[in-house]
């Protein structure tokens, strides 16, 4: 039971225009989302996250929006860099579960070509 | 260090054998984690501690699994009689948050198991 799908395994964009990486999610009872980027045998490392009282978070050239009554999460890269090229995983936790224990999607490998 | 560090970075065992991997958290973080991750998939949770206990072991996919954290930092993820289904990259995680605010988990690089 994947609870937190990511349908793209693959995306390649050109250097300077938008990279938009999505994620759908099962679980209504998720309420925290968030987004990890990971390089070649480097462990993830966070980028960004949301709550669910918002439907949008942004971070300099990160931005995630999310639509529950879709469950849905989208993340934008503007403009996308070569250095932003990794594997990037969507990830939900619940208020029920005990610390921010999260569930992961499979992952998106954006590249970035220059 | 100023990272969680994880050791071996490989490990390459037989079938039936038995293994131990190893966290160092960051210091001053009283939430481990332990996450598994098979090729082509993201990470899936094994277990979680805060502190000493484990809060959460409801991940380990079954009894040949075993984690401990006996002085509330390093922890050891033990794997007895090793299946060659078991060959993953182990993921370890540390926050310094008890509340679930920000989510935030800190990874290591991941210890690779390989069981021939």
């Amino acid at each position: 039971d994947q609870q937190v799908k990511q349908n793209s395994p693959s995306l390649s964009v050109q250097e300077g225009r938008i990279s938009i990486l999505n994620c759908d999610y099962t679980n209504s009872m998720f309420d925290y989302f968030l987004w990890y980027k990971k390089y070649p045998a480097e462990g993830p490392t966070f980028l960004i996250s949301i709550s669910s009282i918002k439907d949008k978070n942004e971070d300099g050239r990160f931005t995630v929006f999310l639509n529950k009554s879709a469950k849905h999460l989208s993340l934008h890269i503007v403009p996308s860099q070569p250095g932003d090229s990794a594997v990037y995983f969507c990830a939900a936790s619940a208020r029920e579960t005990s610390g921010s224990r999260l569930t992961f999607g499979e992952g998106t490998q954006l590249t970035v070509n220059p | 260090g100023a990272g969680v560090s994880q050791t071996p970075s490989n490990k390459v065992t037989e079938k039936g054998k038995y293994v131990e991997l190893r966290c160092d958290p960051i210091s001053g973080h009283t939430a481990l984690y332990w996450y598994r991750q098979s090729l082509g998939q993201g990470p899936e949770f094994l277990i979680y501690f805060q502190g000493t206990g484990a809060a959460d072991d409801s991940g380990l996919p079954n009894d040949r699994f075993f984690a401990v954290r006996p002085e509330g930092s390093v922890s050891t993820l033990k794997i007895q009689r090793t299946e060659r289904g078991d060959s993953a990259v182990y993921l370890c995680a540390s926050s310094d948050r008890t509340g679930r605010e920000t989510g935030e988990l800190f990874f290591g690089e991941g210890s690779r198991l390989t069981v021939l």
